[in-house]
């Protein structure tokens, strides 16, 4: 059974830095992409990154909206990806959740975790 | 950057057919697809590439994609059914989300 487990969420003022991890089982976890999506309070889905696997170099790409301020790494080894986030600002606020995405003819997310709840305020 | 366009809501009455479209710049030249979310819940994949459905999704939803629109439709509207609607397709190395669509089952 495929299960993706965010945590490392919390309360973080403007400014600081978090780093969240998600813990991927159930399939071969270093042959995917893997992504990050983000939700703000009532608001709907935005991508905020993927990296995709060894094959493809860990090459990442970002959402304009949080490049040169958010890493995404990974750790093959231990099936974890991890979503370093710096410089937080207010907006940054959400439930970020992890997704597997499969990548055929189109590019789509088929399993999602729970998400982790991420508040930015002083 | 890439935009998809949904109607904030959609209304309809139970055992009728829902329509719910998604409009992006020659989306139809791309695979759209299509999440349900219930409050609390994180996003469940109902229709991939398009027209197709993932194991467990019942038969009444469907997708179409065409010209600059993608559409899901859902037959015989259950009010289960009532939960918010995101399309989503690929462009240019990144994912794009529509706005989401809140579907009222009354």
């Amino acid at each position: 059974e495929v299960q993706l487990v965010e945590s490392g969420g919390g309360l973080v003022q403007p400014g600081g830095s978090l780093r969240l991890s998600c813990a991927a089982s159930g399939f071969t976890f270093s042959d995917l992409y893997m992504d990050w999506v983000r939700q703000a309070p009532g608001k709907g889905l935005e991508w905020v990154g993927h990296i995709r696997n060894k094959v493809n170099s860990y090459t990442t790409d970002y959402a304009a909206s949080v490049k040169g301020r958010f890493t995404i790494s990974r750790d093959d080894s231990k099936n974890l990806l991890y979503l370093q986030m710096n410089s937080l600002k207010n907006e940054d606020t959400a439930v970020y959740y992890c997704a597997r995405p499969r990548s055929g003819s189109g590019y789509y997310f088929d399993y999602w975790g729970r998400g982790t709840l991420v508040t930015v305020s002083s | 950057s890439y935009e998809l366009t949904q109607p904030p809501s959609v209304s309809v009455s139970p055992g009728q057919t829902a329509s719910i479209a998604c409009s992006g710049d020659k989306l139809g030249d791309k695979y759209a697809h299509w999440y349900q979310q219930k409050p609390g819940q994180p996003p469940l994949l109902v229709i991939y590439e398009d027209n197709k459905r993932p194991s467990g999704i019942p038969e009444r939803f469907s997708g179409s994609n065409s010209g600059s629109t993608a559409t899901l439709t859902i037959s015989g509207t259950q009010t289960m059914d009532e939960a918010d609607y995101y399309c989503q397709a690929w462009d240019s190395n990144t994912v794009v989300f529509g706005g989401g669509t809140k579907l009222t089952v009354l």
